[in-house]
């Protein structure tokens, strides 16, 4: 059990739509960083917060975007889904930055159709 | 740009047999390495990480890596699996860019464990 939890833990979109995904963090964890999993393919990572600024960015277009939140709540958005979107999205806190430990939540499973 | 290599889809062993699984990376330093393990629906669990210092780290579980920087590898081992080991294990990477730590993972080994 890391503490780390998401929801919903399954979804159906429609091509096209906007989803919001969330993460609810440990109490006191000031990183939040999120990331898609393809299907047998490890995460790759999308962006992280930091006391609710961005301050780290993968290799995703900007409709994909995020919030974190002053109580360890945060969203990923992503607009205009579209079919490749589909995967499973991962969250993880941290106390201070990466280099301490990434506590993953289970993951939200998308199905863009 | 930093890049992670496991270059075994799968691997399968005999329970009670050891385990070995590689990792390379590319950087132009020493990243911070680490070593996740993935079962079915559920979410990464971390078994073992380097920084600095010794490069034979020992994590949970009973794993252990050694980090080897004239090979760029952090290869995972175990001398006995049990088959509880049966998961996805994923190498990462993290690096420095402007301030951040920006993690990057391999494409992850599947660990199949026969009776």
């Amino acid at each position: 059990e890391t503490g780390v939890t998401q929801s919903p833990t399954h979804l159906i979109k429609t091509r096209g739509q906007q989803v919001t995904l969330r993460c609810s963090s440990q109490s006191g964890h000031n990183t939040v960083s999120w990331y898609q999993q393809a299907l047998g393919q490890g995460p790759q990572f999308i962006f992280q917060y930091y006391r609710e600024e961005e301050n780290g960015r993968g290799n995703f277009p900007p409709r994909f975007s995020g919030l974190q939140f002053p109580n360890y709540s945060s969203e990923l958005n992503v607009n205009a889904l579209e079919l490749d979107d589909s995967a499973l999205y991962l969250c993880a806190s941290s106390p201070d930055s990466w280099a301490t430990e990434a506590f993953f939540g289970q993951g939200t499973r998308l199905t863009v159709v | 740009a930093q890049s992670v290599t496991q270059p075994d889809i799968h691997i399968t062993v005999s329970e009670g047999a050891s385990l070995e699984l590689r990792c390379n990376y590319s950087y132009g330093a020493t990243p911070y390495l680490f070593w996740y393990v993935q079962s079915p629906g559920q979410g990464l669990q971390l078994l073992l990480k380097y920084f600095s210092g010794d490069t034979l780290v020992q994590g949970i579980k009973g794993f252990e890596a050694e980090f080897k920087r004239s090979q760029s590898s952090f290869n995972l081992r175990k001398p006995s699996v049990h088959w509880s080991d049966a998961a996805e294990y994923f190498c990462a990477v993290v690096t420095t860019s402007g301030g951040s730590y920006i993690p990057t993972f391999g494409r992850g080994t599947s660990l199949i464990v026969h009776p």
